[in-house]
């Protein structure tokens, strides 16, 4: 079975400091997806890349999230520096364009902040 | 601004009746519906989705009804089973855009 491989599984880390989340997408979708689980929000989308080109970051905190896809088969999402209230699971998933076709999500990184 | 709602955060029914999972949205231009599962510590599934063009797509025991009228979508899951129990999230998109709920947690008594 295809996946998507997300890397670490878990996270601790001291506020202020540099976090780097990994994500391998399935081969040869062209569609990757950034997602922050949280109580409140439920899934919020952070970021996505079609074709490795990103098309929609609104939905991160400018100042110290980013997102890229150095190569069709890595996607990464930092935080720099990390807050408390970042703590949260975050999700990759990758599919082909939009519609109808379900999208495949990696098994998250749960991340905590102390 | 939640563009997609799930109103009831948990959901109990017992096993070998109807599961009624609703969903309402408020933008008109989203295209398809999609629900998936999750489960603790797994990344949600996709489970079925419906074109805006339609009102009812069915795959085995669910069933995706669409409302436009009202902007709303449910998911039925008939006869519901144990391993149904999960967090059931409904999405859509617009081509541009694909938006979550806050996800219904679904316990199947057995």
């Amino acid at each position: 079975d295809a996946r998507v491989t997300q890397t670490p599984r878990h996270k601790v880390t001291e506020m202020g400091q540099e976090v780097t989340m990994r994500c391998q997408p399935i081969l040869g979708h062209n569609t990757v997806f950034w997602y922050r689980q949280t109580m409140m929000q439920g899934l919020e989308l952070l970021a996505y890349f079609r074709n490795r080109a990103p098309l929609d970051d609104s939905g991160m905190p400018k100042d110290r999230f980013s997102a890229e896809m150095p190569d069709a088969t890595l996607a990464t999402l930092k935080i720099q520096p990390s807050e408390p209230r970042d703590s949260a699971v975050y999700f990759c998933a990758s599919g082909l364009n939009f519609g109808s076709y379900g999208y495949t999500f990696g098994s998250g990184t749960r991340l905590t902040v102390v | 601004d939640q563009q997609v709602k799930q109103n009831s955060p948990s959901l109990s029914v017992q096993e070998g009746r109807i599961s009624i999972l609703n969903c309402d949205y408020t933008n008109s231009m989203f295209d398809y519906f999609l629900w998936y599962k999750k489960y603790p510590a797994e990344g949600p599934t996709f489970l079925i989705s419906i074109s805006s063009i339609k009102d009812k797509n069915e795959d085995g025991r669910f069933t995706v009804f669409l409302n436009k009228s009202a902007k709303h979508l449910s998911l039925h899951i008939v006869p519901s089973q144990p391993g149904d129990s999960a967090v059931y999230f409904c999405a859509a998109s617009t081509g541009n855009q694909f938006y979550f709920g806050t996800g219904t947690s679904l316990t199947v008594i057995p």
